[in-house]
């Protein structure tokens, strides 16, 4: 598996249930960030949740990271239909280098 | 404020043609980052620019490929002798990245380029 990997691949609920998304890396990290990304275009920035923080709230997103287990979680709580996009965490090397590492994504898909 | 811009948003060109995509960052912003996507995949880091001088460039999968920026500004990625694998949506990012720590990446629209 590749670092940044996100799990469902895929998920469709409700409008109104909550969607959680995990995402699972393998290499220690200073950062992990969180995109939304719609028709396969722009990326949208979510959050940012840094390697001392174990939780960050934005609105009706909530992200946990677990550095133990090298995994992060996106809670999106009473879904929307415009909230239906592709997720993506996208983590660094923990070195301070730039670039950053994708995993192919969670397609969510909202029902209304 | 603006963001991140790019172009063209689409570009279609033959097989063993050059191309050159446009990445206007976001004013003042000292990092540039250049990503691929092809298709159902995930982004793949090309090359990272802190001011005009380019770090990292270990993502650029050919000497094919290649990119400059200037002014600390606009960075182009020039593409020689285009093959069909390099098919895919082209990202720029740019971030406000200190000397001691990296700050959140923003993304432009991305640029489709599609190699007949």
């Amino acid at each position: 598996s590749q670092q940044g990997e996100e799990d469902p691949q895929a998920l469709s609920i409700q409008e109104g249930e909550n969607a959680t998304m995990n995402c699972s890396y393998k290499t220690s990290i200073n950062n992990l960030q969180w995109y939304r990304q719609n028709s396969g275009r722009g990326l949208v920035h979510l959050i940012l949740i840094r390697s001392n923080e174990r939780e960050k709230h934005s609105g009706r997103l909530r992200v946990t990271l677990d550095t133990s287990k090298k995994s992060s979680s996106l809670l999106i709580t009473a879904s929307r239909a415009a909230d239906t996009a592709s997720y993506f965490c996208a983590t660094d090397d923990g070195f301070g280098n730039e670039k950053l590492t994708f995993g192919t994504g969670t397609r969510l898909t909202i029902i209304p | 404020g603006a963001g991140v811009s790019q172009s063209p948003s689409n570009k279609v060109t033959e097989k063993g043609k050059d191309v050159e995509l446009r990445c206007d960052p976001i004013s003042g912003h000292t990092a540039l980052y250049w990503y691929r996507q092809r298709l159902g995949q995930g982004l793949e880091f090309l090359i990272y620019f802190q001011g005009n001088s380019a770090p990292d460039k270990s993502g650029l999968p050919s000497d094919r490929f290649s990119a400059e920026r200037t002014g600390e500004s606009v960075s182009t990625l020039t593409i020689q002798r285009t093959q069909q694998e390099d098919s895919a949506v082209y990202l720029c990012a740019s971030s406000n990245r200190t000397f001691f720590r990296a700050d959140t990446q923003y993304f432009g629209p991305g640029t489709r380029l599609t190699v007949l």
